[in-house]
């Protein structure tokens, strides 16, 4: 079936740390990847997504790689802020099905 | 509002009780999700709406949880003879019709079961 793995947190880094999260999935077929973000007290929002093979996500200095040769969708960061603490969901959608997402990793950014 | 609107944000209730769980999807959206999140867990999917085709239940993980979806829209969670191990939070989450493109979530609905 369609699964989602990603890193086990919590990750605790340093103001200006070089971020990364690793996420590898299984899928039939050609699914869409994304990256959620939940900050403290919110709701999931997307934070970035990726199509189709190769292609690049980014948003807020966040980049992901649809990586199908090793199935794999890390999170970048190259210098992370306190205000990016929270929790990120990696996530894969095959065309007409749910979204089925990563345990999440939590995030704690001290300055 | 434009979002997905959940309601009530927070309930409480004793053990045993049914309990009802509403979601609002963005207009125009025709598929419509419900995930369970536990404290400290990843989203659990539930069940999955796609227009006038039959949901995917796939995820209920009993016959004491169920939902409807009516006229196309508004979906209702219930869980019926609530106990301590369905305290969680609940998210909607609706999209464009097809594809494999974004979910948008609302806010959930927190549940405790005393």
């Amino acid at each position: 079936g369609n699964s989602v793995t990603q890193m086990e947190g919590p990750v605790t880094l340093s103001e200006e740390a070089f971020l990364t999260i690793n996420c590898t999935y299984t899928a039939t077929g050609y699914p869409s990847l994304f990256w959620y973000v939940q900050y403290p007290g919110e709701g999931l929002q997307l934070l970035l997504k990726a199509t189709k093979a190769d292609d690049k996500g980014s948003n807020k200095g966040f980049e992901a790689t649809y990586r199908k040769e090793t199935t794999s969708f890390h999170l970048e960061k190259g210098s992370v802020q306190v205000s990016d603490s929270a929790v990120y969901f990696c996530a894969l959608r095959r065309s007409n099905n749910d979204m089925r997402f990563g345990a999440g990793t939590r995030l704690t950014v001290k300055p | 509002g434009a979002g997905v609107s959940q309601s009530p944000s927070n309930k409480v209730t004793e053990k045993g009780k049914d309990v009802e769980l509403r979601c609002d999807p963005i207009s125009g959206h025709t598929a419509l999700y419900w995930y369970r999140q536990s404290l400290g867990q990843g989203l659990e999917f539930l069940i999955y709406f796609q227009g006038n085709s039959a949901p995917d239940k796939s995820g209920l993980p009993s016959d004491r949880f169920s939902a409807e979806r009516t006229g196309g829209s508004v979906s209702t969670l219930t869980i019926q003879r609530t106990q301590q191990e369905d305290s969680a939070v609940y998210l909607c989450a609706s999209s464009l019709a097809g594809g494999a493109g974004e979910l948008f979530f609302g806010e959930g609905s927190r549940l405790t079961v005393l």
